[in-house]
């Protein structure tokens, strides 16, 4: 089954602990995205990639990282998470660029306390 | 960059009756993708509309695009309760933005 899958799905965690949330498809795409969803904002743009080892800023990228070592995996990092970066994470990704339908994973609902 | 600014932000309807949201956008685009949200869930893409296209059907949903004004509209005809979720707009040119989506409920 074509699908993006994300890890954890669910995240409590405190100030200053790294972590990792994991992206992964199946569906051999070029590009992929990491967006953040927060009340009243919409979905907003943190980071994308438009080919292995290609990475750019999206809108709101202070305070992540992302690394695109394999064409399937797209992780983001939070290296120092703060409470403004509590929110509902998305990871999506196409055949190339945004010309064609994106396919979104199921999301990963952070808390930072 | 640019991003689609869905209206109405909140649309409440009785479960058969149509339904209607809009999109507008500042600059030119590329294409314009609609794309459905149930609560709390990942986006499901619905539909693409080309910028040299001026209407497009999929099911129950039908999609227009005037570039002269610079807007688009989704409409779900025949609604039924499932279709209760948010809707977001997506206009392309270089990149793709979301904007707050509109609200859809769909009362049974």
């Amino acid at each position: 089954e074509a699908q993006v899958t994300q890890n954890p799905r669910y995240l409590i965690t405190v100030t200053g602990k790294k972590l990792t949330v994991t992206c992964s498809q199946n569906m051999n795409h070029e590009y992929m995205s990491w967006y953040r969803q927060d009340p009243g904002l919409g979905l907003r743009q943190i980071y994308y990639s438009m080919n292995v080892e290609v990475t750019d800023k999206g809108d709101v990228p202070e305070g992540y990282k992302v690394s695109r070592k394999e064409k399937r995996n797209f992780p983001l990092i939070l290296e120092s998470p703060s409470p403004n970066q509590t929110s509902l994470y998305f990871c999506a990704s196409s055949f190339t660029g945004h010309d064609y339908e994106q396919y979104f994973g199921p999301g990963t609902r952070l808390t930072v306390t | 960059s640019q991003q689609g600014e869905e209206d109405p932000q909140a649309l409440s309807i009785q479960e058969g009756e149509n339904a209607t949201m809009n999109c507008s956008y500042k600059t030119s685009i590329n294409n314009l993708q609609w794309y459905r949200q149930n609560s709390g869930r990942g986006l499901v893409h619905l539909i693409l509309i080309r910028s040299n296209e001026r209407e497009k059907h999929s099911g129950r949903l039908r999609v227009t695009l005037d570039t002269s004004k610079k807007s688009s509209s989704l409409l779900i005809t025949a609604s039924r309760a499932a279709d209760t979720a948010s809707y977001f707009c997506a206009p392309l040119n270089n990149d793709m933005r979301f904007g707050a989506g509109t609200r859809l409920t769909v009362k049974p």
